[in-house]
């Protein structure tokens, strides 16, 4: 069966923009998170969604934001872009929630010029 | 807080060596544990994961952890290391209900011919 899938897999933004990234979890997982992993701060959760709900959210400022739809596919969006957004964004599904072990997709690496 | 360490950042052994990871994670109840692997430019594959029962948990390629709730540890190891285990190997800690992971720092292991 099909994994995670995000889009796009790279991406180049400058400073004060927005970006959106996208994630398609495996068929039938409805459990969402989202990840960035930088090599300073490491893995750092963003927030996880479920049946289009935020069951939790990280420490991460008001600019990064996320949805899910009903179908289970789920965007982060980043505005006002930083050069510390730099990173790797990973999304993340399981079927109703981390307790089972996540199935990460490959990332959205994004730069910020 | 709640916290994950993995003490070593990087480790080099010689293809054939057994291995052993070091995890760490303080808090008061007993998580939800697991490690994962990440190759380079590549999202994280779960390798193997610890709810409940059995201390000793098997998982893919080999590898196999050991959760010793007295020391706080879940230690991964392997018996004979092959040149494609060459990775980045990360811990993380789920606790019920909070939808989240937080993983350790990492451990980045070189394999020798």
């Amino acid at each position: 069966k099909a994994g995670v899938t995000q889009t796009p897999r790279y991406l180049i933004k400058t400073r004060g923009q927005q970006v959106t990234l996208s994630c398609s979890p495996i068929s039938g997982h409805r459990s969402v998170s989202w990840y960035q992993q930088t090599p300073g701060q490491g893995l750092q959760f963003l927030f996880e969604y479920f049946s289009e709900t935020q069951r939790n959210k990280g420490n991460f400022p008001g600019r990064f934001s996320g949805r899910q739809f009903s179908n289970s596919r789920s965007e982060m969006n980043v505005s006002t872009l930083e050069l510390g957004d730099s990173a790797l964004y990973l999304c993340a599904s399981s079927l109703s929630g981390g307790s089972y072990g996540y199935t990460f997709g490959s990332g959205t690496r994004l730069t910020v010029v | 807080a709640q916290s994950v360490t993995q003490p070593d950042i990087h480790i080099t052994v010689s293809e054939g060596a057994s291995l052993e990871l070091r995890c760490n994670y303080s808090y008061g109840a007993t998580p939800y544990l697991f490690w994962y692997v990440q190759s380079p430019g590549q999202g994280l594959q779960l390798l193997l994961k610890y709810f409940s029962g059995d201390t000793l948990v098997q998982g893919i390629k080999g590898f196999e952890a050991e959760f010793k709730r007295s020391q706080s540890s879940f230690n991964l190891r392997k018996p004979s290391v092959h040149w494609s285990d060459a990775a980045e190997y990360f811990c993380a800690v789920a606790f019920s209900g909070t939808y989240k992971y937080i993983f350790g720092t990492g451990t980045r292991l070189k394999v020798l011919a």
